[in-house]
């Protein structure tokens, strides 16, 4: 089985803090993805990557910035949190094909920022 | 941009019924729809997935049907269980490996 974990499933910042959320995967995938989700409005993308150094732009990336400096790691950096960026924080995984493949989640960072 | 939208916010089924969740999606160009579930407190779970070049395709007890012609996909749910209540989410794939999601179906199955 997929196996992606996220390094904490609560988190409590003050506005400013630099905050880093890790997740990491155990299935040699290739693809890994950094989403929030919020209320109402879904997951939204915020960065991605299809290898290792590589890092792409999501539909929401102002605020974040990314960091994979090894394939199975993922790294999401808020460089000064403030109270819009409380959500909850998914990271997926998949394998890179020609036709895209499944994503599969970690359990998922509820991020507060006070 | 593209997007991927849900008919019902809220599906109330009783229990041992079938289910039917309505996904609409615009972006004609998409490879392939990925059905999720997410219990609370929980990530997405995978469920079923679809490519664009076929109409059905059934797992355990759900079945997910791509309509092309008019955009719509859906996902059915045979047999309705407790443990089924959750949120299920719709997405659209491209070619790169990503996935636009629509806002989600919350599933309440009543005994």
């Amino acid at each position: 089985d997929v196996k992606v974990t996220q390094s904490s499933r609560y988190l409590v910042k003050r506005t400013g803090e630099k905050v880093f959320l890790e997740c990491v995967q155990d299935m040699d995938h290739e693809n890994m993805f950094w989403y929030r989700q919020d209320p109402g409005l879904g997951l939204r993308l915020i960065y991605f990557s299809y290898d290792v150094k590589m890092k792409e732009k999501g539909d929401i990336p102002e605020g974040y910035s990314v960091s994979r400096e090894k394939k199975e790691r993922f790294s999401l950096i808020l460089e000064s949190a403030s109270t819009n960026q409380t959500s909850m924080y998914l990271c997926a995984s998949s394998k890179q094909g020609a036709n895209g493949d499944t994503q599969y989640f970690g359990p998922g960072t509820r991020l507060t920022v006070l | 941009g593209e997007s991927v939208g849900l008919h019902l916010p809220t599906l109330s089924v009783q229990e041992g019924d079938n289910s039917i969740i309505n996904c609409a999606y615009s972006n004609s160009a998409s490879d392939y729809f990925i059905w999720y579930k997410q219990e609370s407190g929980k990530g997405p779970q995978f469920i079923i997935d679809i490519r664009s070049n076929m109409d059905k395709r059934q797992g355990q007890r759900v079945t997910v049907l791509l309509n092309k012609t008019v955009k719509h996909l859906s996902l059915q749910i045979a047999a309705t269980q407790p443990g089924d209540s959750a949120v299920y989410f719709c997405a659209e794939g491209d070619s790169w490996g990503k996935l636009q999601f629509g806002a989600g179906t919350q599933v309440v199955v009543t005994p």
